[in-house]
């Protein structure tokens, strides 16, 4: 069965801190990983696209990392601030059939 | 443009109305999506049209019926649902469906009483 994995599923840390979001996946059989950020009762916000055949990406403060082999992607925020408090969530596309399977997601709390 | 906005932001509606939710996209994206969120938990993937006809349907019940008028437009046509049914129904939209990334709407919060 095709999942996604995400933890810790809450985390709260002082503003300044550097953070790391985890994301796992079952089946390294991938088109690509997403991941999101969701503020309470709204949609998503696209942050980074990694696709299959490439390691990590990179916007701003966010680092994106990608190991298939593993199954397992991570998602860096250095020097966190109150705004990036929010919930994130990977989303992982899957071949053979097409199918994008979210994570439950990390809800973070950057504390001023 | 990375808009895709969705109509109305808010919906109340009883269990006999007929009502529909929109979605437009002016990205040239020739997929488009519906998903329904409950609270606290991961998008769930509804309806995929892709070039305009349909192309999953995720075993959603009946009262809920899609269309794709054209390629920048997609509707969700709600009859007869239930409480149950009160979600977040998001729209999103992509290049095409080899997954290339993912834009989503602000969402409809829908309130069935």
């Amino acid at each position: 069965k095709q999942e996604v994995t995400q933890i810790p599923a809450a985390l709260s840390v002082p503003e300044g801190e550097n953070l790391v979001l985890n994301c796992s996946f079952t089946d390294s059989a991938i088109y690509n990983l997403q991941w999101f950020r969701q503020d309470p009762g709204k949609g998503l916000t696209s942050l980074l696209l990694i696709q299959s055949s490439q390691r990590e990406q990179t916007s701003g403060r966010l680092n994106a990392s990608l190991d298939k082999s593993s199954g397992r992607s991570t998602l860096y925020i250095a020097a966190s601030q109150p705004g990036d408090s929010a919930t994130y969530l990977c989303a992982v596309d899957y071949t053979g059939g097409f199918k994008t399977i979210f994570g439950a997601g990390t809800r973070l709390f950057v504390k001023a | 443009d990375t808009e895709v906005t969705q109509t109305p932001k808010h919906l109340v509606m009883g269990m006999t109305n007929k009502k529909s939710l929109k979605c437009e996209q002016h990205m040239g994206h020739r997929a488009m999506y519906w998903y329904k969120q409950k609270a606290k938990k991961p998008p769930e993937l509804m309806f995929v049209y892709s070039y305009e006809k349909l192309s999953i349907n995720e075993s959603v019940p009946s009262r809920f019926s899609p269309e794709c008028p054209n390629s920048s437009l997609l509707n969700l046509h709600l009859h007869a649902l239930q409480p149950e049914d009160s979600a977040l129904y998001l729209c999103a939209s992509s290049q095409d469906t080899m997954r290339t990334e993912a834009f989503f709407g602000q969402g409809t919060r829908l309130t069935v009483v």
